[in-house]
C-alpha cells in the first residue's frame, strides 16, 4: 500500500519569505509527527497530531513554525519569515495510534534557504 | 544536560563479520528504544524496538540488547552484507513522553566486500 508521501521534495527559497510543506500520511493512522533533520544533527522532534489536536508542540523553535492537520489526514507544515538557519530535511511520519507504535516516515522535503 | 550519543565516526566492516554499534544515553529515562536504518536522501525505517523491561531482542540477522544500568543499547548485524551499508539511528521514547522520538545523531556503516 501507498507509505507517507510528502511534498515538495526539494524548495529553494530566499530569506524572509514563507513556505508551506505538505504531509500525506498512511491512511487510518491517526497520529503523525514533523521531524527536522540538519547537516550532522540528529532528527529533531517539531509537533505531534493526535487526529486534528496537537497535543505536544514542545519542539517547533519559534512562533514562525506552525502547523495545521484538517480531516485527520493531510498535515501542512508552514515556515514564515524564513531565516537561512531554517535550511534541513523535514520528515514527516505517521502511526496507527501513536504511543509504541511504528514510525513510518516519508521520504522528506529539503528546504534551503538561500 | 540530556544526550544521545552514537559514533560519529563512520564504521567499516569486512562481509560476513558482525557489525556492532553503541548507542549510549544519559539523564533520560526511556520506555523503550527504537534502532531505524536510514539510506542518503530517504527517511529513516524502522527495525527494531526493545523496551525498559527487555534484555534482548532479535530479528533475523539482527540483535539488540538495551541495559537500563549502563544506559547503553547495542545493535548487533551478523553475516554482514555490502546491502547492509546505511545510516543506523537509535531513538528514544521517554516515560510520559508524549510518544515523541528523540534521535541520536546516528553511525554510518560500511560494508565491504
Amino acid at each position: 500500500g501507498a507509505g507517507v508521501s510528502q511534498s515538495p521534495s526539494n524548495k529553494v527559497t530566499e530569506k524572509g519569505k514563507d513556505v508551506e510543506l505538505r504531509c500525506d500520511p498512511i491512511s487510518g493512522h491517526t497520529a503523525l509527527y514533523w521531524y527536522r533533520q540538519s547537516l550532522g544533527q540528529g532528527l529533531e522532534f517539531l509537533i505531534y497530531f493526535q487526529g486534528n489536536s496537537a497535543p505536544d508542540k514542545s519542539g517547533l523553535p519559534s512562533d514562525r513554525f506552525s502547523a495545521e492537520r484538517t480531516g485527520g489526514s493531510v498535515s501542512t507544515l508552514t515556515i514564515q519569515r524564513t531565516q537561512q538557519e531554517d535550511s534541513a530535511v523535514y520528515l514527516c511520519a505517521s502511526s496507527l495510534t501513536g504511543g509504541s507504535d511504528t514510525q513510518y516516515f516519508g521520504p522528506g522535503t529539503r528546504l534551503t534557504v538561500l | 544536560s540530556q544526550k544521545i550519543e552514537q559514533n560519529s565516526e563512520a564504521l567499516n566492516i569486512q562481509e560476513g563479520k558482525t557489525a556492532t554499534l553503541t548507542c549510549n544515553y544519559t539523564n533520560y529515562s526511556p520506555a523503550y528504544l527504537q534502532w531505524y536504518r536510514q539510506d542518503p536522501g530517504r527517511g529513516p525505517v524502522f527495525l527494531l524496538l526493545i523496551r525498559e523491561n527487555e534484555k534482548e531482542k532479535r530479528k533475523e540477522r539482527l540483535k539488540v540488547t538495551f541495559d537500563t544500568t549502563l544506559k547503553q543499547s547495542l545493535f548487533h548485524i551478523t553475516a554482514s552484507q555490502p546491502a547492509d551499508s546505511a545510516t543506523y539511528l537509535c531513538a528514544l521514547e521517554l516515560t510520559g513522553g508524549g510518544n515523541k522520538l528523540t534521535f541520536g545523531t546516528g553511525t554510518q556503516l560500511k560494508v565491504e566486500l
